[in-house]
């Protein structure tokens, strides 16, 4: 069965990087795009990026561009997320989810989500 | 880019009908068939619930069902149960900004 498996997340100073890693299973990973979402404590879910199942195109939400980089690694089932400058409103948990992808055209529906990882940044 | 619009809850008794609205724009909901709706229990997966407006993925139960007008989705759950207690988000593709959004959330309570 599909399986998607955060992780990298955890406690990070203000103004600092993180790469977040999302481990993908049960289907042919580089047939499908791949999204990051996340969700602060008490808010709802942000759609943050999106790559193509070719890593060819990227797509940003206008309040990460500029800060983020989403990328995959084919050869290894596994989609990154890299934050910089990270503030206070980048705490929450961060999903990685696949896209309901047909025949190479992007849906953007989600249709498989993993458990997600927390990011908390504190000084 | 703003979210879409949801009311922030929702209650009904098992076995009630409920809806959950979803307002956007004519950049958004209104411009497209492509409105999703996800439930989400705390702590776990967002789950798929619909798509293309009023597709159901399978597994989903035909309880739930899915409809627009206008610049306004909604999601009805019928015959409601205490499972379907939880926080459900429409979502859109998007022509302003991002090309994705979410809506702000609706907590379903099941009295």
């Amino acid at each position: 069965q599909v399986q998607l498996v955060e992780s990298g997340g955890g406690v990070v100073q203000p103004g600092r990087s993180l790469r977040l890693s999302c481990a993908a299973s049960g289907f042919t990973f580089n047939n499908y795009g791949m999204h990051w979402v996340r969700q602060a404590p008490g808010k709802g879910l942000e759609w943050m990026a999106v790559i193509w199942n070719d890593g060819g195109k990227k797509q940003y939400a206008d309040s990460v561009t500029g800060r983020c980089t989403i990328s995959r690694d084919n050869s290894k089932n596994t989609l990154h997320l890299e934050m910089n400058s990270l503030r206070a409103d980048d705490t929450g948990v961060y999903y990685c989810a696949r896209d309901l992808t047909v025949s190479g055209v992007l849906t953007f529906y989600l249709d498989s989500w993993g458990q997600g990882t927390l990011v908390t940044v504190s000084s | 880019q703003s979210a879409l619009t949801q009311p922030a809850s929702v209650s009904g008794s098992p076995g009630e009908a409920i809806t959950i609205s979803c307002t956007g724009t004519t950049s958004d909901v209104g411009g497209y068939a492509y409105v999703s709706w996800y439930q989400h229990h705390p702590g776990k997966a967002p789950k798929l619930m619909i798509y293309d407006v009023s597709l159901r993925p399978s597994g989903v139960s035909n309880r739930f069902s899915g409809s627009k007008s206008g610049n306004t989705a909604s999601l009805n759950i019928s015959g409601l149960q205490p499972e379907d207690e939880s926080d459900y988000y429409c979502a859109s593709y998007s022509t302003r900004g991002t090309p994705y959004v979410f809506g702000t959330g609706t907590k379903v309570t099941v009295l």
